[in-house]
């Protein structure tokens, strides 16, 4: 089992339509959790970050994270078609040569449509 | 402010053939991140640097990969002798905090025949 679980989609909405990305994680040592969109033929980019528990907001984007529950959730409000691309989590914990490791989902691509 | 700077864009070689992946990661930060992504694995941590030195080559796959920064300013990534299945994209990311806020690069993708 990997550690870092996400559902690859493909996922397509409609323009207007909230998207609910979901990823779970079996290491409870995992205390930062990102979230980066990689377009087609790009390298990825921060979207948000987030400590421990709890939810963080930025304009149409809010992350969650359960730590109780090992699930974090990127919510996008009023999607546009430039929010298609592939969205991938990230989770790292902070001891010893983990510090500088991040571990990846696997990665859902979304499709929004007009 | 330029960012991750990454050459060659495209590279295709063939089989037994070294290969050299170049990274110019963003002025200031302190650490060097090297992935490799495939369809298959998704994206990988091969091994990062911190002020220069490696800290984690856990991820490499075998030894035919190795990996360098003399500087702050230049990294490398060598595949010698390359095989098919090295095929993907590698990316080098650079952060000033460790994990967190990583700036990726547009990538490097590399073919062998």
């Amino acid at each position: 089992q990997k550690e870092v679980e996400q559902d690859p989609g493909p996922l397509s909405v409609p323009e207007g339509a909230i998207v609910s990305l979901n990823c779970t994680y079996s290491n409870s040592a995992f205390q930062y959790f990102m979230w980066y969109r990689q377009y087609s033929r790009k390298g990825p980019e921060l979207l948000m970050y987030t400590y421990s528990s709890g939810n963080k907001e930025d304009g149409r984007f809010t992350a969650q994270v359960d730590k109780s529950s090992k699930y974090i959730s990127l919510f996008i409000r009023d999607s546009q078609p430039s929010d298609s691309a592939t969205y991938l989590c990230a989770m790292s914990d902070t001891g010893g040569t983990s510090y500088g490791k991040l571990t990846f989902g696997q990665g859902t691509i979304l499709t929004v449509h007009p | 402010d330029a960012g991750v700077i990454q050459s060659p864009r495209h590279e295709v070689t063939e089989m037994g053939q070294e290969v050299t992946l170049r990274c110019k990661p963003i002025s200031g930060h302190d650490y060097l991140f090297w992935y490799r992504q495939t369809m298959m694995r998704g994206l990988e941590l091969l091994i990062y640097f911190n002020n220069n030195v490696p800290i984690d080559d856990s991820g490499m796959p075998e030894d035919r990969f190795s990996a360098k920064m003399p500087n702050a300013s230049f990294s490398t990534l060598k595949i010698q002798p390359s095989e098919p299945r090295d095929s993907a994209v590698y990316f080098c990311a650079s952060s000033l905090v460790g994990a967190r806020e990583q700036y990726f690069g547009p990538g490097t993708r590399l073919t062998v025949t």
